[in-house]
């Protein structure tokens, strides 16, 4: 079945790293996703990364996937007060372009000066 | 590079009255389009997919139909507004492996 995992809320400190973890449930997921929504506005993909992959940087980002424990986490290094938002991880289950993503119910990541 | 539009922006309804929420996509052809919906304090939800001109796949059963007139553009309707279909709604475009989201209407039905 197709079930995405987070944790609800994340309260971190200026400065300090950000962990946002993801379970999901289908082994076929091909694609994983990570998503920003700030309050009131729309989905910003942040980044996404294969399943034969175990990890992905990307400036102050960096995916990990656990393909065994299907487990992925998102860290935010340096977080900033505007990385306060909704953080969303989503999956997609097959190589098929249009397939649809499951999402999460999303983190609330709020940082404090 | 691609753009989507999605409007209104915010809608409050009354119970029992009509919905049109409309979504166009440009810079690209022949998109796959999708309606989510975002309840509050939820995820979200997938509500219709559509991989071509007048192709609709529903995922839920719901209150709300949608329609894809012309190539880039997607419409979700309903005849008759409930309190439940309250929420923020996201129309997304797909064509792989590139992906994006418009910036959502927040509908409130009172």
């Amino acid at each position: 079945g197709e079930d995405v995992e987070q944790s609800l809320f994340l309260s971190v400190r200026e400065g300090d790293s950000s962990v946002i973890n993801c379970t999901y449930t289908d082994s076929s997921s091909t694609y994983l996703y990570w998503y920003k929504q700030e309050p009131g506005a729309g989905l910003q993909l942040l980044t996404y990364i294969f399943s034969n992959m175990d990890m992905k940087q990307d400036q102050r980002l960096t995916v990990l996937l656990n393909k065994k424990d299907k487990h992925l986490s998102l860290r935010i290094a340096d977080t900033q007060t505007g990385d306060s938002a909704i953080y969303f991880c989503a999956e997609r289950l097959s190589d098929s372009g249009n397939t649809p993503l499951v999402f999460g119910k999303g983190t609330r990541l709020s940082v404090i000066a | 590079s691609q753009t989507i539009h999605q409007w209104p922006a915010t809608l409050v309804q009354p119970v029992g009255s009509p919905l049109s929420l409309e979504c166009t996509v440009e810079g690209t052809s022949n998109p796959n389009l999708y309606w989510y919906r975002q309840a509050a304090g939820r995820g979200l939800q997938l509500l219709f997919y559509s991989v071509g001109i007048g192709q609709i796949s529903s995922e839920v059963p719901q209150n709300l139909s949608a329609s894809r007139p012309q190539d880039r553009q997607f419409i979700l309707s309903s005849k008759k507004l409930l309190l439940s279909d309250s929420g923020f709604y996201l129309c997304a475009w797909s064509v792989p492996p590139s992906r994006g989201f418009g910036p959502g209407t927040r509908l409130t039905v009172l």
